[in-house]
Order: C-alpha cells, then structure tokens, then sequence
C-alpha cells in the first residue's frame, strides 16, 4: 500500500542527546514536511523540503535539522540545542504545485 | 501573522444529532482551504480542498461550504455517528509562500 510512515510511534531520549525520527514515503510526492504539535497549539512547521537536497526552515527550525538525499526519506534530527523537544511529530507529503498534503502516524518523543 | 481559528474547541453530540463547526482565516491573499479529519491513533485525513468563494463539497454525510470575501468556512455532519468522533482541523494557504496555516482543532465526540 501507498503512504507515509514513521518510526518509532514512541521514542524515549535523556536530555542532551540528539535523535532522529525518520520518515518515508512511496508515494512518489515531491515535496515533505515536518510539523510538531503541541498541546493547545496547532500544526507548526518546522522544515519542508520541495525537491531532493534542498529543504526550507519553517516557523520554528531552531534545534531541528533534516536532509532530503532521497525523494522517499526525509528524517529530522532533533539536536541538544531544541529547548522543548518533547512533543507529537508529523511528517507529510505533496505532489508538487498542489496543496493536499498526506500524513504519516506520527512519533511522540519524550525528552526525559 | 495568519491566524487560522476554529470554534468551538469541543463540542459533544447524541448519535443522529446534526452539527456544524467554523473555520476563520484571513481573506487577504487567499489561495485554499482544507478540512482534515483526525481519529486518535491514526494520521489526519483530508476531507476537503476548497479554493473558490462560494465552493459547497460533500462527501457522504459531511459537506462544507467556503466564503473567501469574509474569510470562513463551515463543516456540517449531518446525523452524527460514533464513528465521526474525531478532531476536525482547518488549513488556510495564503500570502506568498502557500505555507499550510493550521487552527486548533474542533474535537467531536459523538455519544451512541
């Protein structure tokens, strides 16, 4: 079957320790996103990347940092310098030029 | 800033009650509107892409309606069912950059 998906679905860290959430996609989307929810607040952008080795920051890159050397994958590395980095994480995807986007499960980090 | 809001936050419902929520965006600079469904444990789901004033969609027994001019949108269910029990976020694209703007979510539990 065609989609998104995530890994882990849960994922447990110690503070000062960088981790990456991966993201995969075979729907042949050219464009991905990354997306952080937090209680109370809505979807906020974090990366998005339209096109294989290139990526844009979002409203709130800071701490974050991704690569996009495949059209499928595009995994965010949460560094020691986010502040807040327990949260829910979405990745999607687009064709390009269109606006619907299409969701992974989501993994929910926790920064002990 | 884009402000996208959605009222009410919650709303609980009797199975086979009708219900309506409310998108609000700003209506400078719109390009579209999205309408996403999103059950626990699983991604959110599109349910509608509008781009026009006065566009109406329907899918089933969901249908929304979209004024560009005064900036809303409309979700109505019509005879709700447990299985609509979800979060329904709304999305404005607008300004320069087409970046998703997302609301808060109205979250609908439909008690059998």
């Amino acid at each position: 079957d065609g989609g998104i998906t995530q890994s882990p679905k849960y994922l447990f860290r110690k503070e000062g320790q960088n981790v990456t959430l991966s993201c995969e996609q075979n729907l042949n989307h050219d464009a991905m996103y990354w997306y952080r929810q937090d209680p109370g607040q809505g979807l906020r952008l974090i990366y998005y990347s339209q096109i294989v080795n290139d990526f844009q920051k979002g409203d709130i890159a800071e701490g974050y940092s991704v690569s996009r050397e495949k059209k499928e994958s595009f995994p965010l590395t949460v560094t020691s310098a986010q502040k807040n980095p327990t949260a829910f994480y979405l990745c999607a995807s687009s064709l390009l030029g269109t606006t619907e986007q299409f969701f992974g499960p989501g993994t929910r980090l926790t920064v002990l | 800033i884009l402000n996208v809001e959605q009222s009410p936050q919650s709303l609980h419902v009797q199975e086979g009650d009708s219900t309506n929520f409310t998108c609000s965006f700003p209506s400078s600079n719109f390009y579209a509107l999205h309408w996403y469904r999103w059950e626990t444990a699983k991604s959110p789901e599109a349910l509608f892409v509008m781009t026009l004033n006065g566009d109406e969609k329907k899918k089933g027994r969901i249908s929304a309606t979209l004024n560009t001019k005064e900036g809303y949108s409309y979700l109505y269910i019509k005879g709700s069912q447990p299985e609509d029990s979800a979060t329904y976020l709304c999305a404005c694209n607008a300004g320069n950059n087409r970046k998703l703007i997302w609301g808060l979510g109205t979250s609908l539990a439909v008690n059998p």
